[in-house]
């Protein structure tokens, strides 16, 4: 599996700007980034994507580094139904393998 | 409303009961698949079916058993299943189950089970 990692935990005030990292080093060429992100005990839901260029939904921002070995997922103005366990995932074959990922906390 | 709705949303059985669950999808999807998400864990892949035809099974024991009638559908049933076998299981489809964006999957709300 291409491995990622994220930080374990973070915290970020209300209306700030969220910045999520996350390194994939072992990516290949044609490997997709993906994010989702999971409220407590709901299914995950999918934020964004990304192959070799910056993306940008009404979501989220994603910025993917020119060598693709990081990325940072950009919560513009973050509120608090934005806390949650945000995953950051290398698509592999057909497979979404989930991590222990990053729990973003918004503070008021 | 993600387009993936999962029945029931609880579940209690015991060890020697058999149960179904069901996972519905409603956005023309072709691939869907089971997740398992037990306490404090990453979620895991159980299964994966595309164009009804399974294509992955993840070393899952023998009293999982996956049913995809069509497209639209996706049961799990369930049998003579053990307490750490308690978890959520999360269902979710997507357009198909290749590489890049028509791998989007839309997740259900999940079933509670609980094994007693």
């Amino acid at each position: 599996d291409a491995k990622t990692t994220q930080p374990t935990s973070m915290d970020c005030a209300e209306g700030r700007a969220a910045n999520l990292p996350c390194n994939h080093s072992t990516i290949s060429g044609n490997e997709y980034v993906y994010w989702y992100r999971q409220i407590h005990s709901q299914g995950p839901q999918y934020i964004i994507h990304g192959l070799k260029n910056n993306e940008t939904n009404e979501m989220a921002s994603l910025i993917i580094t020119e060598d693709r070995k990081s990325s940072t997922l950009i919560l513009p103005h973050a509120t608090l139904r934005d806390t949650a366990v945000y995953y950051c995932i290398v698509l592999r074959s057909y497979q979404l393998t989930f991590g222990k990922g990053t729990k973003l906390s918004v503070i008021p | 409303e993600t387009g993936v709705t999962q029945t029931p949303r609880h579940l209690v059985m015991g060890m020697t009961n058999k149960k179904s669950l069901k996972c519905e999808q409603h956005l023309g999807h072709n691939a869907m698949y089971w997740y398992k998400q037990s306490a404090k864990k990453p979620l895991e892949l159980m299964f994966v079916y595309s164009l009804e035809e399974r294509v992955e099974n993840n070393s899952v024991p023998s009293r999982f058993s996956p049913e995809c009638p069509n497209s639209s559908h996706l049961f799990l049933h369930l049998h003579t299943l053990q307490p750490e076998d308690s978890a959520l299981y999360l269902c979710a489809s997507s357009l198909d189950a290749g590489q890049g964006p028509k791998n989007i999957q839309y997740f259900g709300a999940g079933t509670r089970l609980s094994v007693l």
